[in-house]
């Protein structure tokens, strides 16, 4: 299994724009995290499904951020508009029991 | 609440010697406790973790050990090497898959 696999890995885009990141989960994993880094805020838990169903989307930010897992091995993180503020390092995770998290090699947005 | 604080936020040792990080949670009810290591530019990636029925657990030059009655625990490196250097992140579970990370240590090994 090649881990979780995260697309693009740099997004470059301007103010306003959408934004859409993606996760492939490692085959047989039924939790998804999704986390925002910044140097600021470290790593913050942004939403939470299990088995494809949203539990906890405490984390994100505003309504401007959206999330989907349209099926057991794939999610996507929508930023709509995307602001400068929003630049950051993504990741998602995924896991078997919702213990042992691993992680894909992030995206780093910028928003100019 | 579902806090975790991480002390120190950077360590500078010696090659050779040691190096302690150290954790507090909140949540009574968390009962494991993974800690990540990040090098630059890469992602987190699990190094070790425990479990609230031990407390302690070594894997080579890793160690962490557990005070649930304190609600801390501790990774413990010994004979750091250069490749030690990295930030690294304690973490709990709250409510059963809520997994809250400490603001990491930057650990830097002196050559």
């Amino acid at each position: 299994d090649a881990g979780v696999i995260q697309s693009p890995r740099h997004e470059v885009t301007e103010m306003g724009q959408e934004v859409t990141l993606r996760c492939k989960l490692i085959s047989g994993h039924n939790s998804l995290f999704w986390y925002r880094q910044t140097m600021m805020r470290g790593l913050e838990l942004l939403i939470y499904f299990n088995n494809n169903v949203p539990i906890d989307d405490s984390g994100m930010p505003e309504d401007r951020f959206s999330a989907k897992m349209p099926n057991a091995s794939f999610s996507t993180l929508k930023i709509q508009p995307s602001e400068p503020r929003d630049s950051a390092v993504y990741f998602c995770a995924s896991s078997l029991t919702g213990y042992e998290a691993f992680f894909g090699q992030g995206t780093r947005l910028t928003v100019v | 609440g579902e806090n975790v604080e991480q002390h120190p936020s950077t360590l500078s040792v010696q090659e050779g010697d040691s190096a302690v990080i150290k954790c507090t949670y909140s949540d009574s009810a968390s009962n494991y406790f993974p800690w990540y290591k990040q090098e630059l530019g890469k992602r987190p990636q699990l190094i070790i973790d425990i479990r609230s029925n031990v407390g302690e657990k070594k894997d080579q030059r890793i160690a962490v050990t557990l005070n649930k009655t304190a609600k801390h625990f501790s990774l413990h490196i010994t004979e750091t090497q250069p490749e030690d250097s990295a930030v690294y992140f304690c973490a709990a579970f709250f409510n059963d898959y809520k997994l809250s990370f400490g603001a990491g240590t930057t650990v830097t090994v002196r050559a």
